[in-house]
């Protein structure tokens, strides 16, 4: 069975710092790996894409990449910003259209 | 274009109660998957619906079952509630492609069980 790992679970920056969330999985074999952002109580917000060929992403500030091999994933945020503060989660999705969900890093940055 | 879109956004029920959530897809998307998110457990997939069909399923007991529409709405149905049901329930629209996987969330619905 899958296995999604996050690591850390909780992190506090001060405004400007780059960081990077940290993401696991067993199974190598995915379709692809997403990144979402989720503020307190609410859905979440599909941040990026990864398709299993690709080995990064980018949008904006956000730099997501991919090693399929070794079951990792790796998002890094620049220069943070105290809007940046929310729980990121990463997802893979395998064969079956369904995603297998890490628990999360909460982020917090700090003015 | 808009968004995927849930209703209720809350609700309270009793125990033993039943409950219909409702999710309308982003236009033009097939696949509406159903996801429970709660402290504990975290985000669980429950199942899928493509083209009116349930294509996949977690392991969740009987008492929650679902339906797709023609129109590729879909609705999710938890009977005889227990407190343990209580969480945010999320629903997701994409393609339905395999591969092409990149799913939408609607903003979720709090259900409560008292």
């Amino acid at each position: 069975k899958q296995e999604v790992t996050q690591i850390p679970a909780a992190l506090s920056v001060p405004e400007g710092e780059n960081l990077v969330l940290n993401c696991s999985f067993t199974d190598s074999a995915i379709y692809n790996l997403q990144w979402f952002r989720q503020d307190p109580g609410k859905g979440l917000t599909s941040l990026l894409l990864i398709q299993s060929s690709q080995r990064e992403q980018t949008s904006g500030r956000l730099n997501a990449s991919l090693d399929k091999s070794s079951g990792r994933s790796t998002l890094y945020i620049a220069a943070s910003q105290p809007g940046d503060s929310a729980t990121y989660l990463c997802a893979v999705q395998t064969g079956a259209n369904n995603l297998f969900f890490g628990t999360g890093t909460r982020l917090t940055v700090i003015p | 274009k808009a968004g995927v879109t849930q209703t209720p956004r809350y609700l309270i029920k009793t125990r033993g109660q039943q409950v219909t959530l409702s999710c309308s897809p982003i236009s033009g998307h097939r696949s509406v998957s159903w996801y429970q998110q709660t402290p504990g457990q975290g985000l669980q997939f429950l199942f899928e619906y493509f083209s009116e069909t349930q294509r996949n399923k977690g392991n969740f007991p009987g008492r929650f079952s679902g339906r797709q529409f023609s129109n590729s709405r879909s609705e999710m149905n938890v009977s005889t509630l227990e407190l343990g049901d209580s969480a945010l329930y999320l629903c997701a629209s994409s393609l339905g492609v395999a591969g092409d996987g990149e799913q939408y969330f609607g903003p979720g619905t709090r259900l409560t069980v008292t």
